[in-house]
């Protein structure tokens, strides 16, 4: 079956832009948490949806939003770009609970200039 | 705030196994461990993941002391493939929290 699909894989947008990631996950998933990658803080959580509700998140400013359908696809919104925003966000889903596999995409490369 | 430490490196000779320790001194009752390993430029890769026993898959081995407070994570025959940043992570509820990994270097 298809594993997580997220999209574009790569973009670049201006300072003061605001940009919004896709993500789909596994057939059957329900929960699609988000992810900020940067070489300083590595691998950092910004948030987890669950039935279109926001269940868990992270420390990030309101800047960084999301949201999830019905159908389990996620999308994730960040307004007002800052250069320091440039990073690799991942996506991942799982089928819910403790003790499951949890899978991540491939990314989108996000670059502010 | 991540829950585990690694060292930051490793070298491993091809065909022999690797041996990854972690730490996770403050692990709770309910808190899965999970690896994850990340070659550059790519998203996690999904490894193994337990309790409190040990685990095998077709990738590799988990072995978590009694207590819990550390576990390893064996690769029996490492290949140049295996080259790669590999997390341990405790997972947290709907959250993995990532600390900053090991780097593995398989060397021929």
């Amino acid at each position: 079956k298809a594993g997580v699909t997220q999209t574009p894989r790569y973009l670049i947008k201006t300072r003061g832009q605001q940009v919004t990631l896709s993500c789909s996950p596994i057939s059957g998933h329900r929960s699609v948490s988000w992810y900020q990658q940067t070489p300083g803080q590595g691998l950092q959580f910004l948030f987890e949806y669950f039935s279109e509700t926001q269940r868990n998140k992270g420390n990030f400013p309101g800047r960084f939003s999301g949201r999830q359908f019905s159908n389990s696809r996620s999308e994730m919104n960040v307004s007002t770009l800052e250069l320091g925003d440039s990073a690799l966000y991942l996506c991942a889903s799982s089928l819910d609970g403790l003790g499951v596999t949890i899978y991540f995409g491939e990314g989108s490369w996000l670059t502010v200039v | 705030d991540a829950k585990t430490t690694q060292p930051p490196s490793m070298d491993c000779a091809e065909g022999r196994a690797a041996n990854l320790p972690c730490n996770h001194s403050t692990i709770s009752g309910n808190e899965y461990v999970y690896w994850y390993r990340q070659i550059h430029s790519q998203g996690p890769q999904y490894i193994i993941h337990g309790l409190k026993n040990n685990e095998t898959n077709e990738m590799a081995s988990l072995i978590i002391t009694e207590d819990r407070k550390s576990s390893t994570l064996i690769l029996p025959h490492a290949t140049l493939r295996d080259t790669a940043v590999y997390y341990c992570i405790v997972r947290g509820g709907g959250k993995l929290i990532f600390g900053q990994g090991t780097e593995l270097s398989v060397k021929p």
